[in-house]
């Protein structure tokens, strides 16, 4: 079965400095790829995915992300980081149609 | 802007008691399934749907029931609830049944079971 996973459960940046938050996944076929976002008491909100094409993939907010095959990841990551962006973020594939989640990672923006 | 809705967004239970979790997307999105959330195990998948009449188990289904019987509704229901259940429950829909669709989501309905 497909699976992903977050090695980092808290990831501290201060704001301005850029972020990266870590996924690595594993699939038995072509991986479709998914980052979210959870702020306090809501539901999660999509931020960017992976289907095929370029490697590097833009999204909301002004987040990117970089999927790499050989080293089977696909991290999160933004040039300057705000308080705003503070919050708790998941990494998805989906290969036979259910979607399955990392744990998540709890990122902290620092003034 | 409906979306996902999910009822009721707080519930209490006594072990052994039963209730049903709803949701309705008014998106026409043939694609439904239901996620518990629970701290430091993330999202794990309980059941899902890719159609009317159609439904499937995930991860963890123990426990859960789930029907299809219309395009816009996929209820929840704890046959028998257990203090193990206690968890954040979440309601998502994308369209078609094809897999590169990302996920919309519901609020969320927060269950404690006593």
């Amino acid at each position: 079965a497909q699976s992903v996973a977050q090695p980092e459960d808290q990831v501290n940046v201060a704001e301005g400095n850029p972020l990266t938050v870590k996924c690595t996944y594993s699939v038995s076929g072509n991986p479709y790829l998914f980052w979210y976002v959870q702020y306090p008491n809501r539901g999660l909100q999509f931020l960017l995915k992976y289907i095929t094409g370029d490697n590097l993939v833009k999204g909301s907010y002004g987040f990117e992300a970089e999927f790499n095959k050989s080293q089977t990841s696909f991290h999160l990551k933004k040039p300057s980081a705000l308080v705003s962006d503070s919050a708790l973020y998941f990494c998805a594939v989906r290969e036979f149609g259910d979607m399955r989640f990392g744990a998540g990672t709890r990122l902290t923006v620092k003034p | 802007n409906a979306g996902v809705t999910q009822t009721p967004k707080f519930q209490v239970l006594k072990t052994g008691q039963s209730m049903t979790l709803q949701c309705a997307q008014d998106m026409n999105h043939e694609y439904m399934s239901w996620y518990r959330q629970d701290p430091g195990m993330g999202l794990r998948l309980i059941h899902y749907s890719v159609g009317a009449g159609i439904t499937d188990q995930g991860e963890v289904p123990n426990g859960y029931n789930v029907s299809r019987s219309t395009t816009e509704d996929f209820p929840l229901r704890l046959l028998s609830a257990a203090p193990s259940q206690t968890s954040v429950y979440f309601c998502a829909s994308s369209p078609g049944q094809g897999i590169t669709g990302e996920l919309f989501f519901g609020e969320g309905s927060r269950l404690t079971v006593l």
